[in-house]
């Protein structure tokens, strides 16, 4: 089945660093989807990207599906204390079924 | 709408005692999912159902698990027996036909001592 990979698996950052997580796959996707998971929390919808070279953007969020749709990425510029969590890709396939990546736990020191 | 609702939300049980979770998805949707998360497998899709039919239980660890969803608004998740390796937590999650997101619930937490 589809499967996704995400690096890197952790990530600390200072306050007002930026931070970029990827998320790569062997095949092609029809589609590319963003959860946050605050820590004690339920994953949340971000985006969705459909289309080959498509971004988008949320206030300091920048996500973008690969030209090859095989990869994407989502940028946080200037990190706050508010972005802790772990920002997990998933891939929606036929018959609404999702499936996550491993996920990104990311850390912001103050 | 209050969202997917999920009970209960802390479950402590011996090992070897049966374990019922609930989950009420949100009116309309017709997807529905459960899914496990630990820290060691991450969060790992079990079963899956479309308009209250299991669709893919590939993900369900063995025979000890087992789900059903007899209406459209009511889905349960059981184990038994439950062993200390199915501590985790629990979510469900629905998706309106034909839509984007999945809307996920709190999440029950499982400890199995």
């Amino acid at each position: 089945g589809q499967q996704v990979m995400q690096i890197p698996q952790y990530q600390h950052v200072q306050e007002g660093e930026d931070f970029t997580t990827y998320c790569n796959s062997s095949t092609t996707l029809s589609n590319i989807q963003w959860y946050k998971q605050r820590p004690g929390g339920h994953p949340v919808f971000l985006i969705q990207l459909v289309k080959s070279g498509e971004v988008k953007k949320q206030k300091r969020l920048t996500f973008q599906f690969g030209e090859a749709k095989k990869n994407s990425s989502l940028h946080i510029t200037a990190t706050q204390t508010t972005d802790v969590g772990t920002y997990f890709c998933a891939v929606k396939t036929s018959y609404d079924k999702v499936i996550f990546g491993p996920g990104t736990s990311l850390s912001v020191i103050p | 709408d209050a969202g997917v609702i999920q009970s209960p939300r802390h479950e402590v049980t011996e090992m070897g005692q049966e374990v019922t979770l609930r989950c009420k998805p949100i009116s309309g949707h017709n997807s529905l999912f459960w899914y496990r998360q630990t820290m060691m497998r991450g969060l790992e899709l079990l079963i899956y159902f479309n308009n209250n039919v299991p669709i893919d239980d590939s993900g369900m660890p063995e025979d000890r698990f087992s789900a059903k969803m007899p209406n459209a608004s009511f889905s349960t998740l059981k184990i038994q027996p439950s062993e200390p390796r199915d501590s985790a937590v629990y979510f469900c999650a629905s998706s309106p036909g034909g839509g984007t997101e999945a809307f996920f619930g709190q999440g029950t937490r499982l400890t199995v001592v």
